[in-house]
């Protein structure tokens, strides 16, 4: 079964500075993969979503993911943090049936 | 174009109640996948209907169910309610399967077991 790791629960970086999320899928075929947000209160919205077309994935709110295969990663970065980043991100992937994945999520600070 | 809604946005039940929830989707899409989401076990799938079809189901027991109709408006039915039954209660609607398209996510149903 398809499963998605997301390193470290909890993020905390300073406003301006590079946000580094990791996610690592386990998947013998090319997936699609998917990030989503959440803010308090509300659902969950795409932020990026990875289909083969390519390798490094812009999304939006300055977003970007880029796959490796080789290292069977997602990782989701933004160059300069936001105060309005601050919320839980979470990575997914489909299984061969199509059910989507979560990770457990990474609650993102932003301090100022 | 409106979002997906979810009712009620909040439950309170007791332990051996059933419940319903309802989802309205976006206009156009036809899967509606469900959710369950705690801090203990995070976002898992319960189900996904696509034209008024079960497609796909999570690892939850009978007493999760789930059901589309024509105008795929969906309603999802936890009967015999245990207090491991409070959550978000998460509706996600999409034009195709879930696996391979955008979902678009309503706010949720925060349901509390007592």
């Amino acid at each position: 079964a398809q499963s998605v790791t997301q390193l470290g629960s909890h993020v905390s970086v300073s406003e301006g500075a590079l946000v580094l999320l990791r996610c690592n899928y386990s998947s013998s075929v090319p997936p699609y993969l998917f990030w989503y947000v959440q803010y308090p209160n509300q659902g969950l919205q795409l932020l990026l979503k990875y289909t083969s077309a390519a390798t490094l994935v812009k999304g939006i709110n300055g977003f970007e993911a880029e796959f490796k295969k080789s290292e069977t990663s997602f990782h989701l970065t933004k160059p300069s943090a936001h105060m309005s980043d601050a919320a839980e991100y979470f990575c997914a992937v489909s299984d061969p049936g199509n059910k989507l994945v979560f990770g457990a999520g990474t609650i993102l600070r932003v301090k100022s | 174009k409106a979002g997906v809604t979810q009712t009620p946005r909040y439950l309170i039940k007791t332990r051996g109640q059933q419940v319903t929830l309802s989802c309205s989707p976006i206009s156009g899409h036809r899967s509606v996948s469900w959710y369950q989401q705690t801090p203990g076990q995070g976002l898992q799938f319960l189900f996904e209907y696509f034209s008024e079809t079960q497609r796909n189901k999570g690892n939850f027991p009978g007493r999760f169910s789930g059901r589309q109709f024509s105008n795929s408006r969906s309603e999802m039915n936890v009967s015999t309610l245990e207090l491991g039954d409070s959550a978000l209660y998460l509706c996600a609607s999409s034009t195709g399967l879930a696996g391979a398209n955008e979902q678009f996510f309503g706010p949720g149903t925060r349901l509390t077991v007592l």
